[in-house]
């Protein structure tokens, strides 16, 4: 099965300037994966979808990157906020199912 | 919509004890999920149903975990008996089905076992 890694340090940047967040991948480049937003106490919400066939996503200030080559995708979102600041996670089918399953995910600061 | 609805939002008992956690999905959709989330391990899948039936319950723990789904609008979670190592926060999710398929996920039920 697939072993999904995002960085467990938390990431720390100023408003204004451009998050950038990783999830790798180690085995097989799956059908798709998708990116959500988890607030503190709160479930995780869906916010981008990019298909193995796609290399770029783009929904308003977030893009999504999607490179089989190198087992990864990279979330940025520009010209951050500090209501951007939530963990962040990656999600991709695993073991032969089109269940998604989820990385750790990464917390995002953002400070004013 | 009022979203996937979970309940309790707390739930503290101890060890020995029966747990049942509820969900109600989104109305429309066909497919039901049950994660549970912890610090150690993250997000993990337990079961999933698809139109009512559970489809693969693989990474349900043991057999002290159980969960139906008796029709389209409900479905519960059974610990019995719970132990401390259950502690976690239980997260049902639905969506409308298709390949593949945006999840929508409750506010979660979050377990203490003392």
């Amino acid at each position: 099965s697939q072993k999904i890694e995002q960085n467990s340090e938390a990431l720390n940047i100023q408003e204004g300037k451009t998050a950038t967040l990783t999830c790798n991948y180690t085995n097989y480049s799956p059908a798709y994966l998708q990116w959500y937003r988890q607030d503190p106490g709160r479930g995780p919400v869906f916010l981008l979808l990019i298909r193995e066939n796609e290399k770029e996503k783009r929904k308003e200030r977030l893009k999504v990157t999607f490179d089989t080559t190198l087992k990864q995708s990279l979330f940025h979102i520009t010209a951050s906020q500090p209501a951007d600041s939530a963990t962040y996670l990656c999600a991709l089918p695993s073991g032969g199912s089109y269940i998604p399953t989820f990385g750790r995910g990464t917390s995002l600061i953002v400070h004013p | 919509d009022a979203g996937v609805i979970q309940s309790p939002r707390h739930e503290v008992t101890e060890m020995g004890q029966e747990v049942t956690l509820r969900c109600k999905p989104i109305s429309g959709h066909n497919s039901l999920f049950w994660y549970r989330q912890t610090m150690m391990r993250g997000l993990e899948l337990l079961i999933y149903f698809n139109n009512n039936v559970p489809i693969d319950d693989s990474g349900m723990p043991e057999d002290r975990f159980s969960a139906k789904m008796p029709n389209a609008s409900f479905s519960t979670l059974k610990i019995q008996p719970s132990e401390p190592r259950d502690s976690a926060v239980y997260f049902c999710a639905s969506s409308s089905g298709g390949v593949p398929g945006e999840l929508f996920f409750g506010e979660g039920s979050r377990l203490t076992v003392l």
